[in-house]
């Protein structure tokens, strides 16, 4: 059971490179979002989407961006990275949204910006 | 604006002991609150989900708790066990499609 896919699962950028992180879900879930969790910060929502061809943002959206052009997949770019966004990024997905159902997160990316 | 607090940030039990981690939360208006575990260098896995209108859930050695009123709930884990040790952290479910998350206890259980 696959479940929820992170790739990459490590990665170094310098300030100012671009890149994308790609999330995968095999349990036809609706609802993805994107995570970072920071020492002292807990877990922060970025952006989340409640169907394909939807974005909405979260809490820390700033620096970042997302689509959803299918239903499985979920990515999150960072056009121009900055220390900041030292990070570790999770996906996760759910079936109706975080009202009723429980969360299932990917293994998570860590990123580190120079 | 929805605070999470986690109390003790850290815990260590011996095998077979009985424990209890906190959870605290400001506003009262939630839809659920959640559960996790989560393992050095891997993602989270969900425990146990308590709806607004629950008391309690259980799962095993787990049984949580909530107590919406007072803003609380409990995580209690029976018979401790070596591989119980990680960090559990609690989630609170508010308005829109979003998780407000604590910082996490973690917990170790020495054989």
């Amino acid at each position: 059971n696959a479940g929820v896919t992170q790739t990459p699962k490590f990665r170094v950028l310098k300030t100012g490179q671009s890149m994308t992180l790609l999330c995968a879900q095999d349990m036809n879930h609706e609802y993805m979002y994107w995570y970072r969790q920071d020492p002292g910060m807990g877990l922060r929502l970025i952006h989340y989407s409640v169907g394909e061809g939807t974005t909405a943002k979260g809490e820390v959206p700033d620096g970042y961006n997302v689509s959803r052009l299918k239903k499985q997949n979920f990515l999150l770019g960072l056009e121009s990275a900055a220390p900041s966004q030292t990070s570790v990024y999770f996906c996760a997905s759910s079936n109706s949204g975080t009202k009723k159902e429980k969360l299932f997160f990917g293994s998570g990316t860590q990123l580190s910006v120079l | 604006k929805q605070e999470v607090t986690q109390i003790p940030a850290a815990l260590s039990v011996p095998e077979g002991e009985n424990l209890v981690l906190n959870c605290s939360f400001t506003d009262s208006a939630i839809y659920n609150l959640q559960w996790f575990r989560q393992d050095p260098g891997k993602g989270l896995t969900s425990l146990l989900l308590i709806q607004s209108s629950q008391r309690e859930q259980t799962s095993g050695r787990l049984n949580a708790s909530l107590d919406k009123s007072s803003g609380r709930s409990t995580l209690y884990i029976a018979a401790s066990q070596p591989g119980d040790s990680a960090t559990y952290l609690c989630a609170v479910g508010t308005s829109g499609s979003r998780l407000t998350f604590g910082e996490g206890t973690q917990l170790t259980v020495n054989p």
